[in-house]
């Protein structure tokens, strides 16, 4: 899991908290994504970043702001959220160059967010 | 609708004997599909991927079959192990143009019995 890591693990927040989850990859890669994991339920791609640029927001709510600083750093800043926001937030990343025939992505260990 | 699915949520076998995972995809113009193994408290794992122009492909201990007819994509484990205990999915690209974009099944749950 050194490839790409995520802080913090778990975190417990209430409704009118703001908190950051961090994302950091280790592969050089161009790209980078956050999925959405809630029990009994495919993965939710959210957001993703291609060279630092949002290429995708999958009608997520406003209450979700993603941060890309750099192709290395990967952010989620939560604020008002809700307890069905409770789940499991997965970062990813991917090589995404041309030159590639696949485009295989590379998971983080998760933050297990659980909102009150 | 268009989906990515499993055929079994749980699957039992004994450790020693084999085991294949399925996968039932549905979009004919998918180009790439991933297997992934998510065991507790962890981030899916990559095991093993295929292109839509192969049929067949082969790991350490893996093997992923693609049947483009049927569009049924399959994941066998030889030997299976305790740690092969694990929750596995299979994304399908269902990206254009050089694209990449990952539909997810919803998953298999694994269980090697001792």
């Amino acid at each position: 899991e050194t490839g790409v890591t995520q802080t913090p693990r778990h975190l417990v927040m209430g409704m009118t908290n703001k908190k950051s989850l961090k994302c950091e990859q280790h592969l050089g890669h161009n790209a980078m994504y956050w999925y959405k994991q809630s029990a009994k339920k495919p993965l939710e791609l959210m957001f993703v970043y291609n060279f630092k640029e949002q290429t995708e927001n999958n009608s997520v709510p406003s209450r979700f702001s993603p941060e890309c600083p750099n192709s290395s750093h990967l952010f989620l800043h939560l604020h008002t959220l809700q307890p069905e926001d409770s789940a499991l937030y997965l970062c990813a990343s991917s090589p995404q160059t041309r030159e590639r025939y696949t485009d295989t992505q590379y998971f983080g260990p998760g933050t297990r967010l659980t909102v009150l | 609708g268009e989906s990515v699915g499993l055929h079994l949520p749980t699957l039992s076998v004994q450790e020693g004997d084999n085991s294949i995972i399925n996968c039932a995809y549905s979009n004919s113009a998918s180009d790439y599909f991933i297997w992934y193994k998510q065991e507790s408290g962890k981030g899916p794992q990559f095991i093993i991927d295929i292109r839509s122009n192969m049929d067949k492909r082969q790991g350490q201990r893996v093997t992923v079959l693609l049947n483009k007819t049927v569009k049924h994509l399959s994941l066998q484990i030889a030997a299976t192990q305790p740690g092969d205990s694990a929750v596995y999915f299979c994304a399908e690209n269902r990206g254009t143009s050089g694209t990449y974009k990952y539909i997810f099944g919803t998953g298999t749950r694994l269980k090697v019995l001792a």
